[in-house]
């Protein structure tokens, strides 16, 4: 079955720095999701990558996606109070029989005023 | 535009009681439709996702099952509950094979 590793787990950063979250899979992807989610709530699509080399950009945070498709990064730039969440990264296997999404253990964000 | 409803927002259930937990879309047609588990502060544990009517794969052996009885109508269910399934439930769902899926707001369980 696909795994995907996050890391870190969580992450305290002072507002203003900026900061990247990883995740890593065991198999070659078809699809790499971004989410983030606030505690209690359910989770906001961020961005989809799906190309090797793939990067795209929502405001002040960019995703990407390395040549082999097995290792995405997401960046925050100039990090806000605003970003403090938990994200997390999804992903579609290639051989993705019954369009199965799973997900990593998801890195908790939080922003120091 | 598509939407999801999730409900309950929350419950509290004794051990050994029944669950039944629903998750509706509204605005598209043949979704894939998931039913995650949420441990606090952590990922999301893939339990159910559905491709059709009456289709129903299961990813984790446990207490639980689900069921699909309309084409946008995705119901979580349990006989007995455990304390074990205290948890964050999130119903999900997505169209065509690779695409973004979309989160209900969640259903946080207590079992006592």
């Amino acid at each position: 079955s696909q795994e995907l590793e996050q890391s870190p787990q969580s992450l305290i950063v002072q507002e203003g720095k900026n900061l990247t979250i990883n995740c890593t899979s065991s198999k070659t992807l078809y699809g790499l999701y971004w989410y983030k989610q606030k505690y209690g709530e359910g989770l906001i699509f961020l961005m989809m990558l799906q190309k090797g080399g793939e990067e795209k950009s929502h405001e002040k945070i960019t995703a990407k996606l390395d040549e082999k498709k097995q290792q995405s990064s997401l960046h925050i730039t100039a990090s806000q109070p605003s970003h403090a969440g938990i994200y997390l990264c999804g992903a579609a296997p290639y051989n993705n029989a019954g369009n199965m999404l799973t997900f990593g253990g998801g890195t908790r964000l939080m922003v120091k005023p | 535009s598509q939407t999801i409803h999730q409900w309950p927002a929350t419950l509290v259930q004794p051990v050994g009681s029944p669950l039944s937990l629903e998750c509706t879309v509204e605005g598209t047609s043949n979704p894939n439709l998931y039913w995650y588990r949420q441990a606090a502060g952590r990922g999301l544990q893939l339990l159910f996702y559905s491709v059709g009517i009456g289709q129903i794969s299961s990813e984790v052996p446990q207490n639980l099952s689900a069921s699909r009885p309309q084409d946008r109508q995705f119901i979580l269910s349990s006989k007995k509950l455990l304390l074990s399934d205290s948890g964050f439930y999130l119903c999900a769902w997505s169209q065509g094979a690779v695409t973004e899926a979309f989160f209900g707001q969640g259903t946080r369980l207590t079992v006592v």
